[in-house]
């Protein structure tokens, strides 16, 4: 168990909806990262936060943003959903945002769109 | 080309064997190198972190890092059924931008 938690573990929508993922960082981690895993494009990053600002984007839609509350905890938002969003989502936190900090990973949400 | 890039597998070796996992990467940028073991529909699990050249060993595994070649190694000593996962190879680029690999698939039989 990395102390890093998700929620929901499963999610069903249509398209065109809009969820939300939460994650809870390890207690003390300040930075969290959102990673999107695909069976054709591996684990992909898509944004880190830092302290509840906004530190490094990656490979991250317009459809989808996030954002880190004073309590530390993240929610990723995904809107408009396409078949193609279906993926597992993976929340890490490392105790700082800096370079050479270990991320530790969630369990995942799975989402399916259909 | 993908900036890290790794064999998908699978590999299958008996209990017991030595396995060895590879990755390589393209940016020269690269400084911290890490292997992640990933369950079936479970979040990776970091199992080395690596900084620049060298090796480092922790148990039965020994991480590689060939900056030279731009290449990165797990050695597995003794593998277990319970070793049976997908190992993914990362590397970070700056503000601790993780980029992996696709993952080698590991199957260990008794």
């Amino acid at each position: 168990d990395s102390g890093v938690t998700q929620t929901p573990k499963h999610l069903i929508t249509a398209t065109g909806q809009r969820v939300t993922l939460r994650c809870s960082p390890r207690s003390g981690d300040l930075s969290v990262y959102w990673y999107q895993q695909s069976l054709d494009q591996g684990l992909q990053f898509l944004i880190q936060y830092y302290n509840g600002e906004e530190r490094a984007k990656g490979n991250i839609l317009e459809r989808f943003s996030a954002q880190q509350f004073p309590d530390l905890h993240s929610e990723l938002n995904l809107s408009s959903l396409e078949l193609g969003d279906s993926a597992l989502y993976f929340c890490a936190s490392s105790a700082l945002g800096t370079e050479g900090n270990e991320q530790f990973f969630g369990p995942g949400t799975r989402l399916t769109v259909l | 080309q993908k900036e890290v890039e790794q064999d998908p597998g699978p590999l299958s070796v008996p209990e017991g064997a030595i396995v060895s996992l590879n990755c390589t990467y393209s940016n020269s940028a690269f400084q911290y190198f890490m292997w992640y073991r990933q369950y079936s529909r479970k979040g990776p699990e970091l199992l080395m972190y690596t900084y620049s050249s060298g090796n480092k060993e922790d148990g039965r595994f020994t991480a590689q890092v060939d900056k030279s070649s731009k290449y990165i190694s797990l050695f597995i000593r003794d593998s277990q059924p319970s070793d049976s996962a997908t190992y993914l190879c990362a590397s970070e680029t700056g503000f601790q931008k993780l980029v992996f690999g696709t993952g080698t698939r590991l199957l260990v039989s008794p």
